[in-house]
């Protein structure tokens, strides 16, 4: 079946520094991936996305680079804020139409001190 | 506003005690899910509706019933709640299911059982 790796944390850094959040997958054939953002008390919100080898998703800052080789799709941003603080999930749909949903990582708490 | 609404956000209830979850969207949308979220765990789906009457199993259905009479609304039934379902629930919606339709998700609905 498949699955999605990625760090637990909690991730706390500094304002301004540079962020990776390493996820690793496996999957049958090519998934699509996604990177979903959840601030406190709120839902997920889809951060960016990448459906094919070598694209890269990017969005408020944040990238992520889909690399079939390694099979990851880790997300960075150079110059964290504040705002950012909050949980960050990897997951996929699988290749088909992903009938059966989004198959989640476990979240990485990230925590951004001024 | 384009959004998903759950209801109650938060409940805290007894063994074996009905209850049920109402979740609706108003964008239109034919796929309806439900996830469990849990520490450590991530999110993990409870239930899939691809349209009215059409719903099936995802990853973690023991313990939980599910109705789409109406495409707006895929209301999450727990016939006789145990404690191991104390979890923060997520419903979420797309225009169709695969990885070309962004799921929008809901606020989340805490539910402690006792």
């Amino acid at each position: 079946g498949n699955s999605v790796t990625q760090m637990e944390g909690p991730v706390t850094l500094s304002e301004e520094a540079f962020l990776t959040i390493n996820c690793t997958y496996t999957a049958t054939g090519y998934p699509s991936l996604f990177w979903y953002v959840q601030y406190p008390g709120e839902g997920l919100q889809l951060l960016l996305k990448a459906t094919k080898a070598d694209d890269k998703g990017s969005n408020k800052g944040f990238e992520a680079t889909y690399r079939k080789e390694t099979t990851s799709f880790h997300l960075e941003k150079g110059s964290v804020q504040v705002s950012d603080s909050a949980v960050y999930f990897c997951a996929l749909i699988g290749p088909g139409g992903g009938a059966d949903g989004l198959t989640f990582g476990k979240g990485t708490h990230l925590i951004i001190q001024p | 506003e384009a959004q998903v609404t759950q209801n109650p956000r938060y409940l805290i209830t007894v063994t074996g005690k009905k209850l049920t979850v109402t979740c609706s969207q108003n964008m239109n949308h034919e796929y309806m899910s439900w996830y469990r979220q849990d520490p450590g765990l991530g999110l993990r789906q409870i239930y899939y509706s691809m349209n009215v009457e059409v719903t099936d199993k995802g990853d973690v259905p023991e313990g939980y019933k599910v109705s789409r009479k109406e495409k707006r609304n895929f209301p999450l039934i727990l016939e006789s709640p145990s404690p191991n379902q104390t979890s923060l629930y997520f419903c979420a919606s797309s225009l169709l299911p695969g990885e070309t339709y962004e799921q929008y998700f809901g606020p989340g609905t805490r539910l402690t059982v006792t």
